[in-house]
């Protein structure tokens, strides 16, 4: 089935350590994004990518990374520079950025927790 | 930028209507107005989409005046399956890019 797989589900990291959250989509979407949900909040972008090896910060992108490399993958590194990043991560991807009548299709998500 | 305003939360029964209202006073004209839904922990499911006038799929129905400076997502006959977060989203430009910008939503909780 085509879809968006994220992995793990679930991701214990020490502080100080960075991390990579995985994204994978069979959909042959162009467009893909990270987005960040706290505890009784909205989602909040980090980063989007329009087309391989191309990407831009979104609204909260200090103390993460990401690369493009291939249309079916978009990884998200949470690094140290992260102040807070105990938080549910969810990637995203579409047909096309700019296109204002485009779906997104999102992820399961990856609980990541600061032990 | 346009920005949408929806409730909070709203609380209903099984089998009612639930009626949910967002505004988006700035929308731009060639924005579409797009919800989702999404269960605890899990990644937002798209419901709906409209340009104007009224849509409806097997699941909701989406009603936008004539103005679209507002627009109300129509579940008929909730039952306690769902209960969630529904949020509202039209176009958030950003150097030309189209970016799917959520806000908190509205929580909807449905009692037996």
């Amino acid at each position: 089935d085509g879809g968006i797989t994220q992995s793990p589900k679930y991701l214990f990291r020490k502080e100080g350590q960075n991390v990579t959250l995985s994204c994978e989509q069979n959909l042959n979407h162009d467009a893909m994004y990270w987005y960040r949900q706290d505890p009784g909040q909205g989602l909040r972008l980090i980063y989007y990518s329009q087309i391989v090896n191309d990407f831009q910060k979104g609204d909260i992108a200090e103390g993460y990374s990401v690369s493009r490399e291939k249309k079916e993958s978009f990884p998200l590194t949470v690094t140290s520079a992260q102040k807070n990043p105990t938080a549910f991560y969810l990637c995203a991807s579409s047909t096309g950025i700019n296109m204002r009548n485009t779906e997104a299709f999102f992820g399961q998500g990856t609980r990541l927790t600061v032990v | 930028l346009a920005k949408t305003t929806q409730p909070i939360s709203m609380d209903s029964y099984e089998g009612q209507e639930v009626n949910i209202t967002c505004s988006h006073n700035n929308i731009a004209t060639n924005d579409y107005i797009t919800w989702y839904q999404q269960f605890p922990s899990q990644g937002p499911r798209f419901i709906i989409q409209g340009y104007k006038t009224k849509v409806t799929n097997e699941v909701a129905s989406l009603f936008i005046p004539a103005d679209r400076k507002s627009s109300t997502l129509s579940l008929p006959r909730v039952s306690l399956s769902d209960t969630a977060v529904y949020y509202c989203l039209v176009g958030q430009s950003s150097g030309g890019s189209y970016i799917p910008t959520f806000g908190r939503g509205t929580s909807l909780i449905v009692h037996p």
